[in-house]
């Protein structure tokens, strides 16, 4: 079965460093998402991303964050200055049509730990 | 603002047995409901989702029960295995919407 992927699997950096997260959706999937999960805390939207823009992000998607989608396979998110409040795991999910009444399909998630 | 509740952080079943997750919601726009399955190191796993049309989705061992007029749905798995053994999340989207809202998550453990 088609899956997404997440690389790196963990990512530690450095309090005010950029960092890149990478994720691959299913091939025929349009519609890409990131979530976020604070550890102990629910899973909560970030971005929602169809024909190469953004088409909702939430209150937590601020300036610092980004998601581009640079070639035909790959949805990054960008953080440019990270904080120490952003460590989590951040999850890329997709989904073939645009409306959510078929489930979401989640990677495996990147365990961002900001130091 | 948590739109979607789950206020059993955990639950431990003997094998063999019913288990049953609970969820509420306040948003009375939700009409699609899913639940996912987390083991650790592994992002969420689709399991079952219901319609507000519907009362009751039925697959396998696992059915999901929703009530909209107490905004409540709950999983019932039957009968529970330690392969069931993960965080189950509770999550809810509106028609037209584009993201999914979620629970804090139910730990589940299944006892041998």
């Amino acid at each position: 079965e088609p899956e997404v992927t997440q690389t790196p699997s963990h990512q530690v950096t450095q309090m005010g460093q950029e960092v890149i997260l990478r994720c691959v959706p299913i091939s025929n999937h349009l519609y890409f998402y990131w979530y976020r999960q604070i550890l102990g805390q629910k899973v909560e939207f970030l971005v929602s991303f169809y024909n190469n823009e953004i088409s909702e992000k939430s209150e937590i998607f601020d300036d610092q964050f980004s998601v581009e989608r640079p070639d035909g396979s790959n949805f990054t998110l960008k953080i440019r200055s990270t904080k120490l409040e952003d460590s989590a795991m951040y999850f890329c999910a997709s989904i073939e049509q645009g409306t959510l009444n078929s489930p979401l399909h989640f990677g495996n998630g990147t365990r961002l730990t900001v130091t | 603002d948590q739109q979607v509740k789950q206020n059993s952080p955990s639950l431990s079943v003997q094998e063999g047995r019913i288990s049953i997750l609970n969820c509420d919601y306040t948003n009375s726009m939700f009409d699609y409901f899913l639940w996912y399955k987390k083991y650790p190191a592994e992002g969420p796993t689709f399991l079952i989702s219901i319609s507000s049309i519907k009362d009751k989705n039925e697959d396998g061992r696992f059915t999901v029960f929703l009530n909209k007029s107490a905004k409540h749905l709950s999983l019932h798995i039957v009968p529970s295995q330690p392969g069931d053994s993960a965080v189950y999340f509770c999550a809810a989207s509106a028609s037209g919407a584009n993201n999914l809202f979620f629970g804090t998550g139910t730990r589940l453990t299944v006892i041998p």
